[in-house]
């Protein structure tokens, strides 16, 4: 495929288990980011993936959340112990980006998963 | 440091007339700037995009913004507002920080409702 794609695109589960969220992003693109949407709410950045580097886990609002991207493609993240509040879409970005801020690149978005925590 | 604020959370027009969707940015660095549209259970998408080139940006489907660096903005614009543009619409700001990350920072969106 084309685009980025994200897997599943609807989780509910119960309060308390752990999930996981795949996204595939675009062949080639070396940087890979994670967003959580809240209903009425922009994007809350979570993790930033960009080629060899340690990832960017600013984002991640507590220990329970978690990611890896593995052999610089695919990547999963983890919500241990899901809590209401984790309830959200969930979107994947990649791009072409490099260093300096002429050389980011236009991300493209995946359709996003979106989790309800019951 | 990093921010960015769209000062509407909703804008109604009707079709036909203009648009003017406002943001306003803070930075440490200089920045690169974007609009991204949201259509209704669809995914994000690149409306356009500033990074120190020209000031005025033209995108997709007639939109562009103007980056006025005196006054911090990026407003988009378009001339003619049509029925599909009915969208939400976020600004987006990555300036980097000293540790070399282009983490952007998106606003909370700009609903736009477009009347017939």
């Amino acid at each position: 495929g084309a685009g980025v794609s994200q897997s599943p695109s609807n989780k509910v589960t119960e309060k308390g288990k752990d999930v996981e969220l795949r996204c595939d992003p675009i062949s080639g693109h070396t940087a890979l980011y994670w967003y959580r949407q809240s209903l009425g709410q922009g994007l809350e950045f979570l993790i930033y993936f960009q080629g060899n580097s340690a990832p960017d886990k600013s984002g991640l609002p507590s220990d329970r959340f978690s990611a890896e991207r593995t052999g610089g493609s695919v990547s999963t993240l983890t919500i241990q112990r899901t809590q209401q509040e984790d309830s959200a879409v969930y979107l994947c970005a990649s791009s072409l980006d490099g260093v300096g801020p002429q050389l980011i690149g236009t991300q493209y978005f995946g359709p996003g998963t979106r989790l309800t925590v019951l | 440091a990093q921010s960015v604020t769209q000062l509407d959370s909703h804008v109604s027009v009707s079709e036909g007339t203009p648009v003017l969707l406002r943001c306003n940015y803070s930075s440490s660095y200089s920045p690169s700037l974007f609009w991204y549209v949201q259509h209704p259970n669809k995914g994000l998408q690149l409306l356009l995009k500033y990074t120190s080139a020209a000031t005025l940006v033209k995108g997709i489907n007639g939109f562009e913004a103007e980056f006025k660096k005196s006054e911090t903005s990026f407003h988009l614009t378009k001339p003619s507002a049509h029925m599909s543009d009915a969208a939400e619409y976020f600004c987006v700001v990555s300036a980097g920080t000293s540790g070399g990350s282009y983490i952007p920072t998106f606003g909370r969106g700009t609903s736009l409702i477009v009347h017939p």
